[in-house]
């Protein structure tokens, strides 16, 4: 089965900088999304990309897809504190004819710590 | 306010006494899934549910059991704990499919001894 994976697995930086993670998946996808996970808690969605777009943002939040490298990358500007969390990249995978699997594959997650 | 709910948030439990973790939404969607959550290895999934009385294994189903009688719940049945199944436990569910935006319950904490 397909797995997403995150790089880094831990990321640290001051507060005011921007913080890059990547997501590299294995199977042709409907889309991509990311998540963010605070401590021990439920995953809150923050963006989905379709497999027919390549760049997408949100406030502060700009993503990538590149489906010939099956990879996305997931730009975070001008970080905050309130940025620190776990942040996850999810994907659903489908057959050669296009149809979802129906399940969606999360990646082990990418921790970033932002320093006041 | 919509929210997908689970209980109970923490359980502790004995090797082989059957539990039930339930989950409940109140927003219709017809997806639902059950996830677990174990250091250094994400989210996997456990089992989904497209719609009422339609359920399918994801990645990782031996030794849990789902059912969908109503689109609002889906419980997660452990008829047999292990020390194994020890983990953190997500609900969600979404419109229609995997494909869309998933909305997440606060998770159960489970330790099997």
């Amino acid at each position: 089965s397909q797995q997403g994976e995150e790089d880094p697995q831990a990321l640290s930086i001051q507060e005011g900088e921007n913080a890059t993670m990547n997501c590299s998946y294995k199977t042709s996808i409907n889309n991509l999304q990311w998540y963010r996970q605070n401590s021990g808690r439920g995953l809150v969605h923050l963006i989905l990309i379709r497999s027919n777009e390549r760049e997408k943002h949100s406030g502060r939040l700009r993503v990538t897809l590149d489906t010939s490298k099956k990879s996305s990358s997931l730009l975070i500007t001008a970080s905050r504190a309130a940025d620190t969390a776990s942040y996850f990249c999810a994907t659903d995978g489908v057959n050669a004819g296009g149809t979802s699997y129906g399940k969606l594959t999360f990646g082990q997650g990418t921790i970033l710590t932002v320093h006041p | 306010e919509a929210q997908v709910t689970q209980n109970p948030r923490y359980l502790i439990t004995v090797t082989g006494k059957k539990l039930t973790v339930t989950c409940s939404q109140n927003m219709n969607h017809e997806y639902m899934s059950w996830y677990r959550q174990d250091p250094g290895l994400g989210l996997r999934q456990i089992y989904y549910s497209m719609n009422v009385e339609v359920t399918d294994k994801g990645d990782v189903p031996e030794g849990y059991k789902v059912s969908r009688k109503e689109k609002r719940n889906f419980p997660l049945i452990l008829e047999s704990p292990s020390p194994n199944q020890t983990s953190l436990y997500f609900c969600a569910s979404s419109w229609e499919g995997p494909y869309n935006e998933q909305f997440f319950g606060p998770g159960t904490r489970l330790t099997v001894l």
